[in-house]
């Protein structure tokens, strides 16, 4: 399985609702990723978890909130979401973080628009 | 800043004609580079890295670290290549900086 997995692949929220998007990964890979991608515009790295722990969070603001419950999965919790966080999530991972030979792999992205 | 810089938002070339999509980087010493290609209803993928110098579905890329470039090539397009293409640099060993990409059609 060299595949990254992403539900839903659609989802339509109001601003008060709380949702998550889900990932998973069976490559044994250590190092998971959250990336955004609007309309037109390249992926923006939003966070990294390196061995289930979080060591990168690009200023997202809290309404985002990331989880990794075990090293196969990675959850984003929504919460009180904005009309512009309307985008592509990404979901992406490699064998571990720090190894510049390693390929990122990504998933097919979950859309998400918020009304 | 470190970017990464793809002049191009489209670029349309005829089948069988050389490719080139152009990347130049900000970044100082030896960065990591990489060329990631996503078709039409597909995921994004890695087509290339500058430190394997390989050559993918007939891609190849070199770096020129006097011109801060990346650029690839091909030098026979074919329409299965249609595709957004994306130069990205690995800044740290954990954060991946994607150019605005250029989307490239092939036409017969």
């Amino acid at each position: 399985d060299t595949e990254v997995t992403q539900t839903p692949k659609h989802l339509v929220m109001g601003m008060t609702n709380k949702k998550s998007l889900k990932c998973e990964q069976h490559m044994g890979h250590r190092a998971m990723y959250w990336y955004k991608q609007k309309a037109k515009k390249p992926p923006e790295l939003m966070f990294v978890y390196s061995y289930e722990k979080l060591s990168i969070n690009e200023s997202v603001p809290s309404r985002f909130s990331p989880e990794c419950p075990n090293s196969s999965l990675l959850n984003l919790h929504l919460h009180a979401l904005q009309p512009e966080d309307s985008a592509l999530y990404l979901c992406a991972s490699s064998q571990e973080t720090n190894s510049f030979a390693d390929t990122i792999y990504f998933g097919e992205g979950s859309w998400l628009t918020v009304v | 800043a470190q970017r990464v810089t793809q002049p191009e938002k489209l670029l349309s070339v005829f089948k069988g004609a050389p490719v080139e999509l152009k990347c130049n980087y900000s970044y100082s010493g030896s960065p990591e580079l990489f060329w990631y290609v996503q078709y039409s209803r597909q995921r994004l993928q890695l087509l290339l890295r500058h430190i394997s110098r390989e050559s993918i579905k007939g891609f190849t890329a070199d770096l020129n670290k006097g011109e801060t470039s990346f650029h690839l090539k091909k030098p026979f397009a074919q329409e299965e290549d249609s595709a957004m293409y994306y130069c990205a640099a690995l800044q740290g060993a954990q954060k991946l900086v994607f150019g605005q990409g250029t989307r490239l059609t092939i036409n017969p």
